[in-house]
Order: structure tokens, then C-alpha cells, then sequence
């Protein structure tokens, strides 16, 4: 399964809203009727960060500007007003097919 | 509070081997399926190998069969991976990873760097 996220980079304003694609070569839906599409942040020098998963549910700690949407093979992450701790790469990624695959990152920069 | 802290990383030449070990702490390691991805520099996460929580189940991405084998000890709370006939392209910072439920990955250590070099 191929992830693939647009845009690769995205300047952003502080306190202004930004958006990052993930598109699928297949669709996502498990057998169980799950969608398994996370995204993850990966802070400058830091390791990866779970966001959300199941394309839309928080992981413990993750601020509320934070939201998924999407089906089948396209998804949404929002950040409603970006904040400088915000500024990373962040990545979809899917486990709904073996082999797990991830996208190829976007890069939010102020 | 969940912990993985990778080790064993570092300088090796082509074709040798390194063994990598992750130690978990904060949450029961033995119920838990565990995953390694790379990060090559500069470059996007490639998931390379998972184990199922009683390490019965395990497997490889294609760039890595033969050549890497993922382990665990679960009395020790440890995660392995040893990895032999490294390549230049092996070159990667790896992390461990826990696989939550639903699957995700939702905690994820450090890294360890290791690179390959003549």
C-alpha cells in the first residue's frame, strides 16, 4: 500500500489553520470495518509522536486543534491554528495491510 | 510512564553484523506485539519488522528478510534486533515501537543510529 501526502511542505501562519492530504493506492477498510489510517509528528531531532488514530480519535495528550477526517483512501489531518511547537514532519500511516506502510511525510514550517 | 530505550548502535562495515536491544519499562512488554522502523538521514519512516507479543510471530519487510532477525525476551522486558550483512543502505536511525490497540504504533523510543561504512 502506497501513502502518498500532499503538499511535501507546508509554510504556515501562526495561529492560522494548515491541512495535510494522506491519499491510499488501496482502500483502508479492514475486514473487522476498521479504517487503521494514524498520523504521527515527528518534532525536529525527536522521534515520531502518535497523533491520532483510526483517522480521527486523539492519542492520550494530543491537543484538540488536532483533528482526522476521511474514508476509504483519503484523509484529512487539521491543525486549527498552528502553534510553534507545532513545526515538524508529520506522517500518515496505515495498518490495515500487511506490510504497515507510512507516507512520505510533510513538512510544517512556519 | 510507557519507556523504550534502544542501545547497540553505531559504526560497522559492510557486510558485518550489529544486534540491537530495546528496553521497555512502564506497561506489561509481554502483552504486546513490538515493531523496529528505520529512519534513514533526511529520509521518511520504513517500517522493518514486528513480533507478536509472545514472540511466536514474526515479520520482515522484503529489504530485510534473511538478513535481520527480530527477537524479544520477555522476563528481560527486551526487544531485539539482530541484523546481519549490513548494507551501506542500512544506514538508518532505528526505533522501537509499541504496538497499540486498535493496531497503531503509540509509543516509540529514542533511536539508536547505526551506520554502515567502510
Amino acid at each position: 500500500i502506497v501513502l502518498t501526502q500532499t503538499p511535501l511542505s507546508s509554510p504556515v501562519t501562526l495561529g492560522q489553520p494548515a491541512s495535510i492530504s494522506c491519499r491510499s493506492s488501496q482502500g483502508l477498510v479492514h475486514s473487522d470495518g476498521n479504517t487503521y489510517l494514524s498520523w504521527l509528528q515527528q518534532r525536529p531531532g525527536q522521534p515520531p509522536r502518535l497523533l491520532l488514530y483510526k483517522i480521527s480519535n486523539p492519542f492520550s495528550g494530543v491537543p484538540d486543534r488536532f483533528s482526522g477526517s476521511g474514508a476509504g483512501t483519503d484523509f484529512t489531518l487539521k491543525i486549527s491554528r498552528v502553534e510553534a511547537e507545532d513545526v515538524g514532519v508529520y506522517y500518515c500511516m496505515q495498518a490495515t495491510h500487511f506490510p504497515w506502510t507510512f507516507g512520505q511525510g510533510t513538512k510544517v514550517e512556519i | 510512564q510507557v519507556q523504550l530505550v534502544e542501545s547497540g548502535g553505531g559504526v560497522v562495515q559492510p557486510g558485518r553484523s550489529l544486534r540491537l536491544s530495546c528496553a521497555a519499562s512502564g506497561f506489561t512488554f509481554s502483552s504486546y506485539a513490538m515493531h523496529w522502523v528505520r529512519q534513514a538521514p533526511g529520509k521518511g519512516l520504513e517500517w522493518v519488522a514486528v513480533i507478536s507479543y509472545d514472540g511466536v510471530g514474526k515479520h520482515y519487510a522484503d529489504f530485510v528478510k534473511g538478513r535481520f532477525t527480530i527477537s524479544r525476551d520477555n522476563p528481560k522486558n527486551t526487544l531485539y534486533l539482530e541484523m546481519n550483512g549490513l548494507r551501506v543502505e542500512d544506514t538508518a536511525v532505528y526505533y522501537c515501537a509499541r504496538e497499540g490497540l486498535p493496531p497503531n504504533m503509540d509509543y516509540w523510543g529514542q533511536g539508536t543510529l547505526v551506520t554502515v561504512s567502510s
